[in-house]
């Protein structure tokens, strides 16, 4: 079936790195867009990035720009969050969601379970 | 950034009546290309995001017709019509038409 699953979560010290994939199967990986969306304890939704369909194309939020990298092997089906230079406010459960084939404007209509990322010393 | 505002923040509601939520962004969620970019998740408890709505209105294929969206500009709405025990959960309005991506605060539904 069309599904996510994403890995790679743990507790980091701060100031540290860490890298999530989020493993896509059921569907055509390459003709997607994928986003990361988090959400940390107690609190909503938050986007973090985007990777268009080819990987050429990225945007970030700017709470985690110049300190994450969005990226993908579609040759895995695979997408990945590389996070660098972790703080406590980047604690939460990280999602990857399926947007369209545009990089823009589509709705995020499949979405995995998450992974827990806690930044702590 | 396109700040989404959700009210209210709670919805305590008895089972089968109706809910509503509003969501209001600080500019026009109409893009460029005509199309408007607000969808309407749910996330019930310990449990991901679920997309409900998209463009407003559309129903994701499964979702029950129960769930409508309505609006347009900068004033969007969810309404349930008869809330029923697995509704239970926070629900996000978000839009898509401008970078960054952003989320309303969530409005929590819960039964009464």
């Amino acid at each position: 079936q069309v599904q996510l699953v994403e890995s790679g979560g743990g507790v980091v010290q701060p100031g540290r790195s860490l890298r999530l994939s989020c493993a896509a199967s059921g569907f055509t990986f390459n003709y997607y867009a994928i986003h990361w969306v988090r959400r940390a304890p107690g609190k909503g939704l938050e986007w973090v990035a985007v990777v268009s369909f080819d990987g050429n194309n990225k945007y970030y939020a700017d709470s985690v720009k110049g300190r994450f990298t969005i990226s993908r092997d579609n040759s895995k089906n695979t997408l990945y969050l590389q996070m660098n230079s972790l703080r406590a406010e980047d604690t939460a459960v990280y999602y990857c969601a399926r947007g369209g084939r545009l990089i823009r404007g589509s709705p995020f209509d499949i979405w995995g379970q998450g992974t827990m990322v806690t930044v702590s010393s | 950034e396109i700040v989404m505002t959700q009210t209210p923040l709670s919805s305590p509601v008895t089972l089968g009546q109706p809910a509503s939520i509003s969501c209001r962004s600080s500019q026009t969620l109409v893009h460029s290309d005509g199309n408007t970019y607000l969808s309407w998740l749910q996330q019930r408890p310990g449990q991901p995001p679920r997309l409900l709505i998209y463009h407003i209105s559309n129903r994701l294929s499964g979702v029950p017709d129960r769930f409508s969206g309505s609006g347009a500009g900068t004033d969007f709405t969810l309404k349930i019509s008869r809330v029923e025990v697995e509704d239970v959960g926070v629900y996000y309005c978000m839009q898509a038409t401008q970078f960054p991506i952003t989320f309303g605060g969530g409005t929590k539904v819960e039964i009464k």
